[in-house]
């Protein structure tokens, strides 16, 4: 039981390019979450999923994709880098609605 | 929506020292209220929680008891050490609509040193 993974751990992209980070949980969970953690702003939602083949927006979702074809995997896109998305992006997720998260290890992403 | 205060940081110890780390929230009804803890170059992960008032949730040495009068849920340990430096975040639902979505406060860096 790996729990949530992410993939890459890191990444270093240009301004400009595209990327897409890997979620996958093996926790059979409806509800995933795509957070982004920078230095004195705490944690901000990006986008997030309440289950296969729905996504919503969350906190600061400009600059982003996600989809969630399949229940286990939650994949968030840049399709044009810029230097402000610079940070560690969390993923998370949960089995009920108003339960806990459990969070990946993050990936650090760095825009030059 | 729900909101949620939390100490502001950091917090620096010495070893075998008494911590509290305050956190005040505001919501509707009684939600569950969540301790994560996020140790240096990893993701959050729950540290311990309390689904209903006067509930206290404990899990390695800490402790933290949901106060509905005082709408509080600070975390507390009796003793603590270097290896329990790490940031704190208190958390609780979003409140609106069942999107699983928590409320975080901004996290509280606890240093603790020998």
């Amino acid at each position: 039981n790996a729990g949530v993974t992410q993939t890459p751990k890191f990444r270093v992209l240009k301004t400009g390019q595209s990327m897409t980070l890997l979620c996958a949980q093996d926790m059979n969970h409806e509800y995933m979450y795509w957070y982004r953690q920078d230095p004195g702003m705490g944690l901000r939602l990006i986008h997030y999923s309440v289950g296969e083949g729905t996504t919503a927006k969350g906190e600061v979702p400009d600059g982003y994709n996600v989809s969630r074809l399949k229940k286990q995997n939650f994949l968030l896109g840049l399709e044009s880098a810029a230097p402000s998305q610079t940070s560690v992006y969390f993923c998370a997720s949960s089995y009920l609605g108003e339960g806990e998260q459990y969070f990946g290890p993050g990936t650090r992403l760095t825009v030059t | 929506g729900n909101s949620v205060t939390q100490m502001e940081g950091p917090v620096t110890l010495s070893e075998e020292a008494f911590l509290t780390i305050n956190c005040t929230y505001t919501a509707t009804g009684y939600p569950s209220l969540f301790w994560y803890v996020q140790y240096p170059g990893e993701g959050l992960q729950l540290l311990l929680k309390a689904t209903k008032a006067d509930d206290k949730g404990s899990n390695k040495g800490f402790e933290a008891t949901y106060r509905k009068e005082t709408t509080s849920f600070h975390l507390e340990k009796g003793s603590v050490q270097v290896s329990d430096s790490a940031v704190y975040f208190c958390a609780l639902p979003h409140g609106s609509g069942n999107t699983g979505k928590l409320i975080f406060g901004q996290g509280t860096t606890l240093q603790v040193k020998p």
